[in-house]
């Protein structure tokens, strides 16, 4: 069973900064099928990222995904207000077949 | 892109049963993958169950901890996809989302309903 580790649980920053979000896999993965979702309160996920580094339709070019084997990451380069939500990684394969990490709440400082 | 619109949530008693529907408009349901996918109350995201398009088999498949209790329906492709849930326990409270995967083989989750809320109370 892949298991999909976030990290930090919680992310303080200040509007204007950098955040980078790390999803850690418990067994090498293939990064085809690795995606970052972001959620607002009250809200579906939204996909952001598929395929550890393209960009869905509509997402800003300051979401950036990138990794590969068990590590990877997905950076905001400029925060805007719209930005602090939760962020989830999900995988593709082996059983479960749909894993998701338990989520990092991007919050203003 | 799927627009996807659930129903059929609500308050039932454990060992209950309760049957959602999805119903997706616009282009490509026939062909997309067709995922649940569930959120306990201040809780991750959890797969539920996918169902692939009828090109590709039909075949269903489902999470361990619903598997002999959930059905996941899809009548020759056709809108709405269907959630047949039976036996409920406590812990399959929470969002229930009607998603929809990527076309590219990337097995993402592209198109997602606003889901529809299932509380399990005894």
């Amino acid at each position: 069973e892949i298991v999909l580790t976030q990290s930090p649980g919680t992310l303080s920053l200040s509007p204007g900064e950098r955040a980078s979000l790390s999803c850690r896999a418990s067994q090498r993965v293939n990064g085809n099928y690795l995606a970052w979702y972001q959620q607002r309160p009250g809200q579906a996920p939204r996909l952001l990222i598929y395929g550890a580094s393209s960009r869905a339709t509509g997402i800003p070019d300051r979401f950036s995904g990138s990794g590969s084997g068990t590590d990877f990451t997905l950076t905001i380069s400029r925060l805007e207000p719209e930005d602090f939500a939760v962020y989830s990684c999900q995988h593709y394969g082996g059983s479960p077949l749909y894993t998701f990490g338990q989520g990092t709440k991007l919050e203003i400082k | 892109e799927m627009q996807l619109v659930e129903s059929g949530g609500g308050l039932v008693k454990t060992g209950g049963s309760l049957r959602l529907s999805c119903v997706a408009s616009g282009s490509g349901f026939g062909n997309a993958w067709m995922i649940w996918v569930r959120q306990a109350p201040g809780k991750g995201l959890e797969w539920v169950g996918r169902v692939k398009n009828k090109d590709d088999g039909g075949t269903i498949d489902y999470a361990a901890p619903v598997k002999g209790r959930f059905t996941i329906s899809r009548d020759d492709s056709k809108t709405p996809l269907y959630l047949q849930m039976n036996s409920l326990k406590a812990e399959d409270t929470g969002m229930y989302y009607c998603t929809a995967e990527r076309s590219d083989g990337s097995h993402s989750i592209d198109d997602w309903g606003q889901g529809t809320l299932v509380t399990v109370s005894s």
